[in-house]
């Protein structure tokens, strides 16, 4: 079975620019979450959504933005960036329905210059 | 508030010597906990996780509510331990798609 999958691996965008991460469950997995880990600290909670609903939202900006598609992948949207979203963008899925660990993707690395 | 704390950003060890990587918590509920491993800076891996009480690798964790930690250990460290460690709390109860992270511990086996 593929685990998570996140596309790109790596990205390079100017400031202000926007950008949009893909994130592939595993396969029967229905929530996913999405963390930001700024090098040198551990991940922070960013989103989960859970059957297409938002679920939970940490501490960022409305800049961040996420939605869950039907077949249960996910996208994070971010607008205007800044320097500091320089970062490597994590995401992971769970089945959701118990208190299965999470499962976490290689990443995407995101660079603003 | 929901935190966690690892106070070591670095643990170096001999190899063949115990290994305790702490983590204390900020929870007002009954806490989940987790260790993942983060290979390569990149992946994260589950390590363990409190209510399962299974041993990985050799490495253990006991939750104290008492004391409100987690501390990973192992008796013995080997080369292939060395590595990137977070301690994880599960912030939302029920509900493990929130996890809140410590700052993480790199452990280093020195020969």
């Amino acid at each position: 079975d593929a685990g998570v999958t996140q596309s790109p691996t790596h990205l390079i965008k100017t400031r202000g620019q926007h950008v949009t991460l893909r994130c592939s469950p595993i396969s029967g997995h229905k929530s996913v979450s999405w963390y930001q880990q700024v090098l040198g600290q551990g991940p922070q909670f960013i989103f989960q959504y859970y059957e297409k609903e938002e679920r939970g939202r940490g501490n960022f900006p409305d800049r961040f933005s996420a939605r869950q598609f039907p077949n249960y992948s996910s996208e994070l949207n971010v607008n205007a960036l800044l320097l500091g979203d320089s970062a490597l963008y994590l995401c992971a899925s769970s089945p959701g329905h118990s208190n299965q660990p999470q499962h976490f993707g290689d990443g995407t690395r995101l660079s603003i210059l | 508030a929901q935190r966690v704390t690892q106070p070591e950003k670095l643990l170096s060890v001999f190899k063949g010597a115990p290994v305790e990587l702490k983590c204390n918590y900020s929870y007002s509920g009954s806490p989940e906990l987790f260790w993942y491993v983060q290979y390569s800076r990149q992946r994260l891996q589950l390590l363990l996780r409190h209510i399962s009480r299974e041993s990985i690798k050799g490495f253990t964790a006991d939750l104290n509510k008492g004391e409100t930690s987690f501390h990973l250990k192992k008796p013995f460290a080997q080369d292939e331990d060395s590595d990137l460690y977070y301690c994880a709390l599960s912030g939302l109860a029920g509900n493990t798609g929130k996890l809140i992270f410590g700052q993480g511990t790199t452990l280093q086996v020195k020969p």
